[in-house]
């Protein structure tokens, strides 16, 4: 029950297309859920966050889609760019653990120019 | 601000020895988070400290403990080291305001290898 499930594993997208990446959650009591980018050789640092309160996040480019009721929610780029290459991670925590985020597994994302 | 800092960043050990990891939050920051990341399993939370109180643990065996000091700095350690504990030790902080949902930051990781 404190699975995330996360995918795809890889994907490549030409430059400008759109990149999506899927994750599925069991645990209702789960309401905070951030997504994470990683390159190589650092740490994950936090693209964007959202709260079941709330279907659709925007910032810039990257766009957070929450379906409640599916448990679903999933990360959208705009405009892929080469530099956005990296590994992304979908997590999942609750608000009185919000020290102790569950993990996806990660989606190895390639941007070709 | 500097950012969540970690030492060693690379580490080599053997079977059977104990290793200690250091992380030093971003100032402020009163939580800490330990985090362990491999190939096969993903980024899996280890426990989290506030307040030099162990609050949250994750299925991990009683090798790895931690602790946290008076000044929000953070160790962790592991016994008796197995070959399944190579991996990148993940520390992260925040700044643990009752009630709220809190971006954690992470450090770069040490990277630890058991031969």
């Amino acid at each position: 029950q404190q699975q995330v499930k996360q995918s795809p594993q890889s994907l490549i997208v030409q430059k400008g297309g759109i990149s999506i990446i899927n994750c599925a959650y069991e645990n209702t009591a789960f309401d905070y859920f951030p997504w994470y980018q990683q390159f190589p050789g650092k740490g994950p640092a936090l693209l964007i966050a959202i709260r079941p309160d709330v279907s659709e996040k925007k910032e810039g480019r990257f766009t957070i889609s929450f379906n409640k009721s599916a448990k679903q929610f999933s990360l959208h780029i705009m405009d892929s760019q080469p530099g956005d290459s990296a590994t992304y991670f979908c997590a999942a925590s609750t608000d009185n653990q919000g020290g102790k985020l569950i993990f996806g597994q990660g989606t190895e994302l390639s941007v070709k120019p | 601000k500097a950012g969540v800092t970690q030492t060693p960043r690379y580490l080599i050990k053997t079977r059977g020895q104990q290793v200690t990891l250091s992380c030093s939050p971003i100032s402020g920051h009163r939580s800490v988070s330990w985090y362990q990341q491999t190939p096969g399993q993903g980024l899996q939370f280890l426990f989290e400290y506030f307040s030099e109180t162990q609050r949250n643990k994750g299925n991990f065996p009683g090798r790895f403990s931690g602790r946290q000091f008076s000044n929000s700095r953070s160790e962790m350690n592991v016994s008796t080291l197995e070959l399944g504990d190579s991996a990148l030790y993940l520390c992260a902080s925040r700044p643990f305001t009752s009630g709220s949902q809190e971006t954690q930051y992470f450090g770069p990781g040490t990277r630890l290898l058991v031969l």
